[in-house]
């Protein structure tokens, strides 16, 4: 059974760093590339970004270009999202997912959602 | 950057009618790169249709999506109580992937 299982709520500072996690079981997970998508609270989804795991290759969404850093660690299967100072418009939920097939498919499986809160 | 936009807002039915949620795109969407998905409160979204006309698996048949170039839409043919929810659609052919605002359908 394919899972994406993600790291636990989070609630910060704005200024500090933070990463949180995806992790994948019951597929190959250097095959497929995983994504984050954020919800604001209230919100729609918006897509952030996407990661191979194999080779790392990343591709942004210009919006969060700069703004978080995507990187995995295939050892461990797990992918990652993180900020370097966070911002209070941060304040959201974060899915990761994972596209069904090449880079011009959708997300077919999706993490549970880490919800993450931060607060001057 | 394709923007989806959605309609209506919110789509208020009793189950057992039928549903109809549009998704127009500001350009032609190339190839009917166009997925559906389902959000209901406290979950992760679930894939519906992709390709515009695709269920995916799992996805029973009273849900059917349609169009092509800058129209789509997903018709439920008769609600069930589970699928009172929110449906987003995305375009998943031209960067940036977008998302539209999302349609909620209420009873």
């Amino acid at each position: 059974e394919v899972q994406l299982v993600q790291s636990g709520a989070e609630v910060k500072k704005t200024g500090e760093s933070l990463k949180i996690s995806c992790k994948g079981s019951g597929y190959s997970f250097i095959s497929y590339w995983i994504g984050w998508v954020r919800q604001m609270p209230g919100k729609g989804l918006e897509w952030m970004g996407i990661i191979y795991p194999d080779d790392s290759n990343t591709r942004y969404s210009p919006s969060f270009q700069g703004q978080v850093t995507i990187s995995a660690d295939k050892s461990i299967r797990t992918a990652y999202l993180q900020w370097s100072s966070l911002k209070a418009s941060d304040t959201a939920m974060y899915y990761c997912a994972r596209l069904v097939g090449t880079t011009v498919t959708p997300f077919d499986y999706w993490g549970q959602g880490t919800l993450v809160t931060v607060s001057s | 950057e394709i923007v989806l936009t959605q309609s209506p807002d919110t789509l208020s039915l009793s189950p057992g009618e039928r549903a109809t949620l549009s998704c127009r795109a500001s350009q032609s969407i190339s190839s009917s790169y166009l997925a559906w998905y389902q959000q209901k409160p406290g979950q992760a979204p679930r894939l519906l249709i992709y390709g515009a006309s695709s269920r995916a698996t799992g996805t029973p048949d009273r849900f059917s999506g349609s169009g092509s170039g800058t129209d789509f839409s997903l018709t439920i043919s008769r609600l069930e109580p589970e699928d009172f929810a929110v449906y987003y659609c995305q375009q998943y052919g031209s960067s940036p992937r977008t998302f539209g605002q999302g349609t909620k359908v209420e009873i």
